[in-house]
């Protein structure tokens, strides 16, 4: 069955970089995208971007541009996304989204990373 | 940037009782990239509906959805128990992705 499964909740301070992993199984790995999405405290959810695990090709949110990393690793069918000079406003559960490639909706969800940024 | 405005921000029903949910789009989204997701405490949002009318896979039949140009509908004919949570609308044809502010299905 598909599965992702990300890595551990993180607490970081104001400035510092957070590399959160996200390990696929149960498909094909380069045959479909992964978005990054997150959810404040309380709050709605936000599209950060998203990686084409095949060629390794990425779309960033404008609000995370310069500030956000995707990368993947084929080897291992897990994709990390680096977001630095972090905020308190960064706190938030980060979910890796599977889709296929295009426009087609999020149909696998991790099951959420916390990252707190507190100094 | 395409901007999904959902109402009521809340609603307090009662299990067996209709619920209707709104989403508005700032401009016209292809009906075919438009998805509704529930959320419950804890979890990580689930696809309920995806091409403004196709159930996901597993999903009920009291869950339906409707709409097309900036108006979308998530419809639940008889509230089960386990319906009370948020629902968020999306839009997945173009860049951002963009979702609502969800609207919480809350037991009356």
């Amino acid at each position: 069955q598909v599965q992702l499964v990300q890595s551990g909740a993180e607490v970081k301070k104001p400035e510092a970089s957070v590399k959160i992993s996200c390990k696929a199984s149960g498909y094909t790995f380069t045959s479909y995208y992964l978005h990054w999405v997150r959810q404040a405290p309380g709050q709605g959810l936000e599209w950060m971007g998203m990686i084409n695990p095949n060629s390794g090709g990425t779309n960033y949110a404008q609000k995370f541009q310069g500030r956000v990393t995707m990368t993947r690793d084929t080897s291992t069918s897990t994709v990390y996304t680096e977001l630095s000079s972090l905020r308190s406003d960064d706190t938030a559960v980060y979910y890796c989204v599977r889709a296929e490639p295009g426009s087609y909706p999020f149909d696998y969800w991790g099951q959420g990373t916390l990252v707190t940024v507190s100094s | 940037e395409i901007v999904l405005t959902q109402s009521p921000g809340t609603l307090s029903l009662s299990p067996g009782q209709r619920a209707t949910l709104s989403c508005r789009a700032s401009q016209s989204v292809s009906s075919s990239y438009f998805a509704w997701y529930q959320q419950k405490p804890g979890q990580a949002p689930r696809l309920l509906i995806y091409g403004a009318s196709s159930r996901a896979t597993g999903i009920p039949d009291r869950f339906s959805g409707s709409g097309s140009g900036t108006d979308f509908t998530l419809t639940i004919s008889r509230l089960e128990p386990e319906d009370f949570a948020v629902y968020y609308c999306q839009q997945y044809g173009s860049s951002p992705r963009t979702f609502g502010q969800g609207t919480k299905v809350e037991i009356k």
